[in-house]
């Protein structure tokens, strides 16, 4: 089975800290991606992966940035955490488009339910 | 920008009746694909459906794909207790690159 593991379940951290939200997964998988989600607003897509030190913004990357040394793991880095900025953080993964793939499911993290105080 | 929107945004229904959940969607896409949520988890997979395809089914599940209306809806047959969650649509846009993007989901309660 597929696994998607993220560092913390839990987190709680004070205005102005800088914030690393980790993120493995176990199946070699080239795209990995990052969304928050909040109440009424559904999954909004932050970063996006598609290779190893390759990234793209999402619909809302102010306020963040991503780190992918190694293919297994993603790092989402909140630079300066403001309570805006609370919220449950999803991580996600899927195969890139392989010959005439077009496209294939994603595999989510268990979410870590950010705090910022 | 939000690319599905789901509809409704909460269903309420007796145990054994079917559920319906629509999604709409703004732009060309190369798939679109079902996701279930349990309260504060991660979202699990359902069913994935390709542009070229028009209906979909896999077990109580069923979903149908109208692309000249850039809309999709999720049937779910005879519900139990245990399908209470939420549902979110996820559309692979053409050109995306793979990148997924979500609606607001629908939350569905199934009763006793």
């Amino acid at each position: 089975d597929v696994k998607v593991t993220q560092s913390s379940r839990y987190l709680v951290k004070r205005t102005g800290e800088k914030v690393f939200l980790e993120c493995v997964q176990d199946m070699d998988h080239e795209n990995m991606f990052w969304y928050r989600q909040d109440p009424g607003l559904g999954l909004r897509l932050i970063y996006f992966s598609y290779d190893v030190k390759m990234k793209e913004k999402g619909d809302i990357p102010e306020g963040y940035s991503v780190s992918r040394e190694k293919k297994e793991r993603f790092s989402l880095i909140l630079e300066s955490a403001s309570t805006n900025q609370t919220s449950m953080y999803l991580c996600a993964s899927s195969w890139g488009l392989t010959g005439d793939t077009v496209g294939t499911e994603a595999f989510f993290g268990q979410g870590t339910r950010l705090t910022v105080v | 920008s939000q690319q599905g929107e789901e509809d409704p945004q909460a269903l309420s229904i007796q145990e054994g009746e079917n559920a319906t959940m629509n999604c709409s969607y703004k732009t060309s896409i190369n798939n679109l694909q079902w996701y279930r949520q349990n309260s504060g988890r991660g979202l699990v997979h359902l069913i994935l459906i390709r542009s070229n395809e028009r209906e979909k089914h896999s077990g109580r599940l069923r979903v149908t794909l109208d692309t000249s209306k850039k809309s999709s809806s999720l049937l779910i047959t005879a519900s139990r207790a245990a399908d209470t969650a939420s549902y979110f649509c996820a559309t692979d846009a053409r050109g995306g690159g793979n990148k997924l993007t979500f609606g607001t989901g629908t939350q569905l309660k199934v009763e006793l």
